[in-house]
């Protein structure tokens, strides 16, 4: 168990439409990194957040977005869904040296 | 670019026999190393990593790494695979003065034979 929780373990949806997937760091963590994992494209980085500022961001679409709370948890944000948006998308918490990964979410666009 | 090759897609080996998996990195500077392990189903697991110092370093379950500058190569070994070891390895880079985002290589799926 890394520490890292995410919710919904899965997620099936339709194309056109909003899901937010949620992350719960580990204690005392302040940075959270979001990364998709799909067939075509292997694990990408997306968005990484520290202490609820956006720090970088990596290949994440227009219609992809991303907060972060004041109680650290983290929220993706996916709208306008499309076929191609089906994929695991993972967070992690940490930083530069470390970071842990949740067991991710299986989002699957019908 | 910053890149992360992982040749072997797919290997199969022996229980008891040692694996090699390769990982090659373009970056410009040396890169924080790591290799990570995802079982079917699961998250990814942290097996290792390399900052400086000792380029042999040894990790969880008994892998260890390699790194060889003059190769940009960061190649996870062990010396007797169990079939427990059957899962997806990931090598990947973090750049030295970034905000710690991981690139990482397209995986190498490894098969265990009884």
């Amino acid at each position: 168990d890394s520490g890292v929780t995410q919710t919904p373990k899965h997620l099936i949806t339709a194309t056109g439409q909003r899901v937010t997937l949620r992350c719960s760091p580990r204690s005392g963590d302040l940075s959270v990194y979001w990364y998709q994992q799909s067939l075509d494209q292997g694990l990408q980085f997306l968005i990484q957040y520290y202490n609820g500022e956006e720090r970088a961001k990596g290949n994440i679409l227009e219609r992809f977005s991303a907060q972060q709370f004041p109680d650290l948890h983290s929220e993706l944000n996916l709208s306008s869904l499309e076929l191609g948006d089906s994929a695991l998308y993972f967070c992690a918490s940490g930083g530069l040296e470390t970071q842990y990964f949740g067991p991710g979410t299986r989002l699957l666009v019908l | 670019a910053q890149s992360v090759t992982q040749p072997d897609i797919h290997i199969t080996v022996s229980e008891g026999a040692s694996l090699e998996l390769r990982c090659n990195y373009s970056y410009g500077a040396t890169p924080y190393l790591f290799w990570y392990v995802q079982s079917p189903g699961q998250g990814l697991q942290l097996l290792l990593k390399y900052f400086s110092g000792d380029t042999l370093v040894q990790g969880i379950k008994g892998f260890e790494a390699e790194f060889k500058r003059s190769q940009s190569s960061f190649n996870l070994r062990k010396p007797s695979v169990h079939w427990s070891d059957a899962a997806e390895y990931f090598c990947a880079v973090v750049g030295r003065g970034s905000q710690g985002n991981l690139i990482f290589g397209k995986g190498t799926k490894l098969s265990v034979k009884p």
